[in-house]
C-alpha cells in the first residue's frame, strides 16, 4: 500500500525559508517510472501545482514559483524535500505531496496523496 | 504555462439530478486531464484520469469526456455523498495546472 506523509513547521516568519519533507512508503523513490509532486492550497482556495521529482532525479517546477522552489529526494530515507524561500503571508497554505507514475514517456495523474500539512506564514 | 478555465464555480442541484462540470484550455492537452473530488479537510481523491478512465472503486455515476481543449465531468445521478469541490488537472505540459474548482452543493 502506497502512503505519503508530509511534515514540517506549522509556522514560519516572513522572509524565512520553508522546508517540508514527504516521507513515502509502499514504493521506492529509485524505482523506474516513479515520481512525487508537491501541491499547495491556500485556505478556501484552489489547488496549485508546485513541483515534481522523478526517479531519475529529473525535476520540474511551476514557472511562476521556480525561482523560490527546490525539490530533492533522499532515496535511502524514502523522503522528498521541498524548500520554498522568502516566505510571505500569501504563501499560507496546506501543502500536499502526491505519488504519480510514468508510463511509456508520459506522466500519469497524481493517484495517491498525503494528508497535507498546514503552514502559516506570520510574524 | 497552460491555464485551465473551470466552470461553473459553484452549482446547486437536487439528489438524482444530472450534473456537468467543464474545463477548458486554450492549448490542446490531448487527453491528459484528470478529475479530483475534494471534501473539506481532506486530500483530493482521483476520480478520472486520461479524460475518461474511471479509477478503481469510483462509482459509475461519474464519467469524463473530451479531448483537446474541452473536457467534461458528469455525475449522472447526484447523490448526497457527492457534495464536494471538484478540480480538473492538466498534466500534458512541462508544468501541470489545476482548474479553479467547482463546489457542488445538494439542494
Amino acid at each position: 500500500q502506497i502512503t505519503l506523509k508530509e511534515s514540517g513547521p506549522t509556522l514560519v516568519k516572513p522572509t524565512q525559508t520553508l522546508t517540508l519533507t514527504c516521507t513515502v512508503s509502499g514504493f521506492s523513490l529509485s524505482t523506474s517510472g516513479v515520481g512525487v509532486g508537491w501541491i499547495r492550497q491556500p485556505p478556501g482556495k484552489a489547488l496549485e501545482w508546485l513541483a515534481l521529482i522523478y526517479w531519475d532525479d529529473d525535476k520540474r517546477y511551476s514557472p511562476s514559483l521556480e525561482s523560490r522552489l527546490a525539490i530533492s529526494k533522499d532515496t535511502s530515507k524514502n523522503q522528498v524535500v521541498l524548500t520554498m524561500t522568502n516566505m510571505d503571508p500569501v504563501d499560507t497554505a496546506t501543502f500536499y505531496c502526491a505519488h504519480f507514475l510514468v508510463t511509456g514517456d508520459r506522466d500519469e495523474a497524481f493517484d495517491v496523496w498525503g494528508q497535507g500539512t498546514m503552514v502559516t506564514v506570520s510574524s | 504555462d497552460i491555464q485551465m478555465t473551470q466552470s461553473p464555480s459553484t452549482l446547486s442541484a437536487s439528489v438524482g439530478d444530472r450534473v456537468t462540470i467543464t474545463c477548458r484550455t486554450r492549448l490542446s492537452i490531448s487527453g491528459w486531464l484528470a478529475w479530483y473530488q475534494q471534501k473539506p479537510g481532506k486530500a483530493p481523491k482521483l476520480l478520472i484520469s486520461k479524460a475518461s478512465v474511471l479509477e478503481s472503486g469510483v462509482p459509475s455515476r461519474f464519467s469524463g469526456s473530451g479531448s483537446g481543449t474541452e473536457f467534461t465531468l458528469t455525475i449522472s445521478s447526484l447523490q448526497p455523498d457527492d457534495s464536494a469541490t471538484y478540480y480538473c488537472l492538466q498534466y500534458n505540459s512541462y508544468s501541470n495546472s489545476f482548474g479553479q474548482g467547482t463546489k457542488v452543493e445538494i439542494k
